[in-house]
């Protein structure tokens, strides 16, 4: 019973260094998203597709890119990382884009 | 476009005391509205959500919320807390058409013995 899985867990990087998070979801849900959440300001969508072959921004989308792999799979790439994408990142999946989110357990990410 | 407000930032209470979260939102149009937890180092996870019909939602570990159309709010209530509900509580906003599901800035609860 998955859910709504994501990897790696923590991960250290450089400035300017690259890398992708992913996401996996076994629902069948069509929405996928990708939020940033940052001690005092909630959660921040970066980008959300809304079904398979679809992306589009959220409220904060710069230094960022994702790919939706197919119905499973969101992936969130960072190309050129800052200590400003240090932060927690969570992925979720809904069966349509307005209902209830499942989260993953979320990606800590520290940008040096 | 939908915006949401929760008043309180940080809600200590003593256990087996009632606790009251506090949510507004603005939108020009009809809402979801959702409540969801985050316990430590964990994603989150829906209590309840509001689509439509009765304005008292029940949810999850005796939980509930009031929708309330002209104060615009949805506040969460629990009429008796328990050490397990220490959480970080979320807000949240949605619109018929639209795509994104907006949060709030979340209150974290503490209980205490």
């Amino acid at each position: 019973n998955a859910g709504v899985t994501q990897t790696p867990k923590f991960q250290v990087l450089k400035t300017g260094q690259s890398m992708t998070l992913q996401c996996a979801q076994d629902m069948n849900h069509n929405s996928m998203y990708w939020y940033r959440q940052d001690p005092g300001m909630g959660l921040r969508l970066i980008y959300y597709s809304a079904s398979e072959g679809t992306t589009d921004k959220g409220e904060v989308p710069n230094g960022y890119n994702v790919s939706r792999l197919n119905k499973r799979e969101f992936s969130l790439r960072l190309e050129s990382a800052a200590p400003s994408q240090t932060s927690v990142y969570f992925c979720a999946s809904s069966r349509t884009s307005l209902e209830t989110q499942y989260f993953g357990p979320g990606t800590r990410l520290l940008v040096l | 476009a939908q915006s949401v407000t929760q008043l309180d930032s940080q809600v200590p209470v003593f256990e087996e005391a009632p606790v009251e979260l506090r949510c507004n939102y603005s939108s020009s149009v009809s809402v979801y509205l959702f409540w969801y937890v985050q316990y430590p180092n964990q994603g989150l996870q829906l209590l309840l959500k509001y689509l439509s019909g009765s304005t008292l939602v029940k949810g999850i570990n005796g939980f509930e919320a009031e929708f309330n159309k002209s104060q615009t709010s949805f506040h969460l209530r629990k009429p008796s807390v328990h050490i397990s509900d220490t959480a970080e509580y979320f807000c949240a906003v949605s619109a018929p058409g639209g795509f994104k599901t907006i949060f709030g800035a979340g209150t974290r609860l503490f209980v205490k013995a």
